[in-house]
């Protein structure tokens, strides 16, 4: 099982649309949490933190449930220059810190 | 601005050769990974480094090394290039627990 999964998609919306992705984590001993995005052919970035108290960027909403280890993020009233693929992100705290990306979802915002 | 720079940006080697790939960081972050991600896929971890002198395996790290002599720079060796290796090579650096990687801008590398 993949330390870290999500839906790949694509996920493909009108422009407006609210469109939501989940991230599911294996390990508890994750620690950090946090979106990415990625243009086709580009370095991820990172888009945002994920707190178990959530939160808010304009438009985008993190949200972290620990006890049923999964991440989310919310896009309200998509623009065209969303389209990218998104990437849930953990860190993993042992005897030393490890980035896991997941394999990333497709979304694509049609006008 | 501190960043984060791969060069090259593009190489074409042959198979069995040996093909340095460089990562350099101004942020003096501690935390540097290096990640392959091949056509329509994710990130796979290679190697990381968490300081000086620390190097430790990823989940794809057969047929490539890594060192680690100063805080700012984490060279990705290929030892033999095989076509297998031909893929995008993402380095990134973090400050450690808590905060996000940054990334370079990749190196496009194909074996022939």
């Amino acid at each position: 099982r993949k330390e870290v999964e999500q839906d790949p998609g694509p996920f493909n919306v009108p422009e407006g649309a609210t469109v939501a992705f989940n991230c599911t984590y294996s390990n508890s001993a994750s620690q950090s949490f946090f979106w990415y995005r990625q243009d086709c052919r580009k370095e991820p970035k990172l888009l945002m933190s994920v707190y178990s108290s959530g939160n808010e960027d304009g438009r985008f909403t993190a949200q972290l449930n620990r006890a049923s280890q999964y991440i989310s993020l919310l896009i309200r009233d998509s623009k065209l220059s969303d389209s990218a693929t998104y990437l849930c992100v953990v860190t993993i705290y042992s005897s030393a810190s490890k980035i896991i990306f997941g394999s990333g979802t497709r979304l694509s915002i049609r006008p | 601005d501190a960043e984060i720079t791969q060069s090259p940006r593009h190489k074409i080697t042959e198979t069995g050769r040996q093909v340095t790939l460089a990562c350099h960081q101004t942020w003096n972050h501690n935390n540097m990974f290096w990640y392959r991600q091949d056509l329509g896929h994710g990130l796979r971890l290679i190697h990381y480094s968490y300081g000086v002198q620390d190097t430790n395996k990823g989940e794809v790290s057969d047929g490539y090394s890594v060192s680690r002599s100063n805080t700012e720079d984490l060279p990705l060796t290929l030892e033999s290039a095989a076509s297998s290796q031909t893929s995008v090579y993402f380095c990134a650096s973090s400050a450690g627990p808590g905060g996000g990687a940054f990334f370079g801008q990749g190196t496009r590398l194909t074996v022939v």
